[in-house]
C-alpha cells in the first residue's frame, strides 16, 4: 500500500485564488511527521511547512497553511493568493517514528502535484 | 554557510563504469541521505547515515555503496552504472534528535547512464 498518496497529477488555479493540493497518508505510528516540499522547474527541493503528529494546531508558515486531519490521515496543503512563483511540482513527505530512533529520518514521498498557476 | 553541496551537477556514464557522486554540507548535522528522483514520482531513499561510521540501507539500496568517514561529506558510489540508474540525485541533511527535522537539500546531481 502507498504510504504517501496525491491523488492529483496536475492542477491549475487563477493568480490570487487559494488552492488546496491533497496528500493522506498510511502509518500505524502514533508519532510521525509530515512536511510539503515544492520543486521549481530548476529543480531544487524547498522546505515549506511541517506537521508534526502530536501537534494539536494547525502549522502556517506564511500563505502556507497545512489542513491536518488526523483522524482522516490527511494532510493538505493549502496556498492562499496563489502567486505565479507558485508554479511548480509539489511533494507531500512523512517521517515515521519518535526521533529518538534513527529510522524515523527516513522521509515517504508521495508522487507529487503539478501546479499551474494562471495570470 | 554553502549548505548541501553536490558535485558534479550533470553525468553521463556508460553501462559498466563506476562513479562517485560527492555529497557535502557545512552544518554540522549529523543526519545525511540521498535520494533518487525518477520521472513522474517523488524522491525514494537510497541509503542513509546518522553519523560518521554508521549507515543503512533505505528504500532502494541495490547497485549503490556509501560511506561516512566524516560529518561534513557522504559520498555515493556507482559500482558498475546501468541505465536503471539514470535519475536526478538528491543528498540531505538534517539535525538528528529534534522533532521538526527539516531536510536540507543539495541542489542535485542528474545522471545519465547509456
Amino acid at each position: 500500500a502507498q504510504k504517501i498518496t496525491q491523488t492529483q497529477p496536475g492542477m491549475f488555479v487563477q493568480e490570487k485564488e487559494a488552492v488546496t493540493l491533497d496528500c493522506t497518508y498510511d502509518t500505524s505510528d502514533q508519532s510521525y511527521g509530515l512536511f510539503w516540499y515544492k520543486q521549481p522547474s530548476s529543480g531544487e527541493m524547498i522546505f515549506l511547512i511541517y506537521q508534526g503528529s502530536y501537534d494539536e494546531q494547525n502549522a502556517t508558515e506564511g500563505r502556507y497553511s497545512l489542513n491536518f486531519q488526523k483522524a482522516r490521515k490527511s494532510a493538505n496543503l493549502v496556498i492562499s493568493a496563489s502567486q505565479l512563483g507558485d508554479s511548480a511540482m509539489y511533494f507531500c513527505a512523512m517521517r515515521e517514528g519518535p526521533t529518538w530512533m534513527d529510522s524515523s529520518y527516513k522521509l515517504i514521498f508521495g508522487s507529487g502535484t503539478r501546479l499551474l498557476v494562471r495570470p | 554557510n554553502a549548505g548541501v553541496t553536490q558535485t558534479p551537477k550533470f553525468q553521463v556514464l556508460k553501462t559498466g563504469q563506476s562513479m562517485t557522486l560527492q555529497c557535502a554540507q557545512d552544518m554540522n548535522h549529523e543526519y545525511m541521505s540521498w535520494y533518487r528522483q525518477d520521472p513522474g514520482m517523488g524522491l525514494r531513499l537510497i541509503h542513509y547515515s546518522v553519523g560518521a561510521g554508521i549507515t543503512d540501507q533505505g528504500e532502494v539500496p541495490n547497485g549503490y555503496n556509501v560511506s561516512r568517514s566524516t560529518t561534513e561529506d557522504f559520498p555515493l558510489r556507482l559500482l558498475s552504472a546501468a541505465p536503471s540508474q539514470t535519475s536526478v540525485y538528491f543528498c540531505a541533511s538534517s539535525y538528528s534528535g529534534v522533532e521538526y527535522n527539516e531536510q536540507f537539500f543539495g541542489p542535485g546531481t542528474r545522471l545519465t547512464v547509456l
